[in-house]
């Protein structure tokens, strides 16, 4: 079976500050990788997927960018982190087939101070 | 504007009382629509895939159906571990190659008492 994990769980981070959100996927090959935000009192936002190693779209500007080393690694970064970057990022995976389920991982809470 | 509303926010039900959870949406054409379960702190865990107008899927205490212009899911004789919010997502059918770009809403908190 297909398996998520994406680390750390929980982080505090000062503005102006890297960051570095790591997620792997077992148990499957060549699955699509997503990166979403949710922010309090809204709806989850998917902010970038991948199809494949190196290729990664982003689905809105922000400070933030993503980048898949490997075919089941997705990392979520940035150089210098700002208050409006808190919040719920969870990483996701799916097939790669027409009718796709989105599978979630455990999430990360970030707050930058 | 493709859209997904959920009602109601919030809802309260005693253990064993049976209701029933909205989803709204508007979207140029439905590729799926999903449902998901998320307790507080964690990562929404899959519950049901929806793709055609009419179908119903179960699980345990709960049943999804959709129409051409909403979804329901029926949770019978709840127990508190039922308690958790749960989400509703559509996948449009012009997204191009992004089949992740799932439109949510907001959810709906369901709280069962015993």
């Amino acid at each position: 079976s297909q398996t998520i994990h994406q680390w750390p769980a929980t982080l505090v981070q000062p503005v102006g500050s890297p960051l570095s959100l790591e997620c792997t996927v077992e148990g499957t090959s060549n699955p699509n990788l997503y990166w979403y935000r949710q922010a309090a009192g809204r709806g989850l936002q998917l902010l970038f997927y991948s199809v494949g190693i190196g290729q990664i779209s982003s689905e809105v500007p922000q400070n933030l960018s993503a980048s898949r080393p490997q075919d089941r690694q997705f990392i979520l970064s940035s150089k210098k982190l700002l208050l409006s970057d808190s919040g719920f990022y969870l990483c996701a995976w799916s097939l790669r087939t027409m009718r796709n389920t989105i599978y979630f991982g455990e999430g990360s809470w970030l707050t930058v101070v | 504007e493709d859209q997904v509303t959920q009602s109601p926010e919030a809802l309260r039900l005693q253990e064993g009382e049976s209701s029933s959870l909205n989803c709204s949406y508007t979207v140029s054409g439905l590729r799926g629509l999903f449902w998901y379960r998320q307790d507080p702190g964690k990562g929404p865990e899959f519950l049901f895939t929806l793709y055609s107008a009419g179908e119903e899927k179960e699980k345990e205490r709960l049943k999804a159906t959709l129409t051409k212009k909403e979804s329901f899911l029926h949770i019978t004789a709840p127990k508190p571990e039922d308690s958790a919010t749960y989400l509703c997502a559509v996948q449009a059918g012009n997204y191009g190659g992004s089949q992740g770009n799932l439109i949510f809403g907001k959810g709906t908190k369901l709280s069962v008492k015993p």
